[in-house]
């Protein structure tokens, strides 16, 4: 099973709204609505921040927003915090009860 | 307040074995399917394994790992288990337990596992 596709690197500046992508194949992004994303931060473990494409668990700020189309999910912040700065990984569910990650983007707060 | 807590990683040799374990509290352990998720140094998140919650009678597993790591739970001892037999380096990696099956909504701090000669 590859690896989701994601960019290396994102960045924007306080205020701003940047976007960031997951693509995969039509077996696991395109094919189920079980895509989550994750936060983390340098030498912490992961943190959920959207579940079935676009629900976010409580206590994640509607600042964060997921959707899909097609074979690519996406992660949107608006209002950009020097606090979201952190490495971000997506899931998929990839069949066969396997799930897959994206190889993560970093995203920089200028 | 929900919480894992991972135990048992260390240095092994190739070839070797290793039992990695999670123990749960704040949330009804039971009820819930658990997975494990491993990052090598450097690197992304890689999914390993997960089990079904309650008897935990279906475990699932990557590609990379099938045949080689078993992944098992004792809801009495709240405790999730992985063990890892014929370690090769490229098993070397922090190893997370994490809450849930399509979704993981709580995470532990990690264990480290090397292999290495």
């Amino acid at each position: 099973q590859s690896a989701l596709t994601q960019p290396r690197s994102v960045s924007g500046s306080p205020g701003q709204s940047v976007t960031m992508s997951c693509t995969g194949t039509s077996s696991d992004v395109g094919g189920h609505n079980y895509v989550s994303w994750y936060q983390q931060n340098p030498g912490k473990a992961p943190k959920l921040m959207i579940y079935d494409v676009s629900k976010r668990p409580s206590g994640v700020p509607d600042r964060f927003s997921g959707s899909k189309s097609g074979n690519t999910a996406s992660l949107t912040i608006s209002g950009l915090q020097a606090e979201d700065e952190a490495d971000y990984y997506c899931c998929s569910y990839a069949g066969s009860y396997t799930f897959v990650f994206g190889g993560g983007t970093k995203l920089t707060v200028l | 307040e929900a919480q894992l807590l991972e135990s048992g990683g260390g240095l092994v040799q190739p070839g070797g074995s290793l039992r990695l374990s999670c123990a749960a509290s704040g949330f009804t352990f039971s009820s819930y399917a658990m997975t494990w998720v491993r990052q090598a140094p450097g690197k992304g998140l890689e999914w390993v394994s997960a089990i079904s919650g309650s008897s935990g009678v279906s475990t699932y597993y990557a590609g990379s790992v099938k045949g080689r790591f078993t992944i098992s739970r004792d809801n009495s001892k709240n405790t999730l288990y992985l063990q890892m037999n014929s370690l090769r380096a490229e098993d070397t990696a922090v190893y997370y337990c994490a809450k849930g099956f399509n979704a993981f909504d709580i995470w532990g701090q990690g264990t480290v596992v090397t292999v290495s000669s």
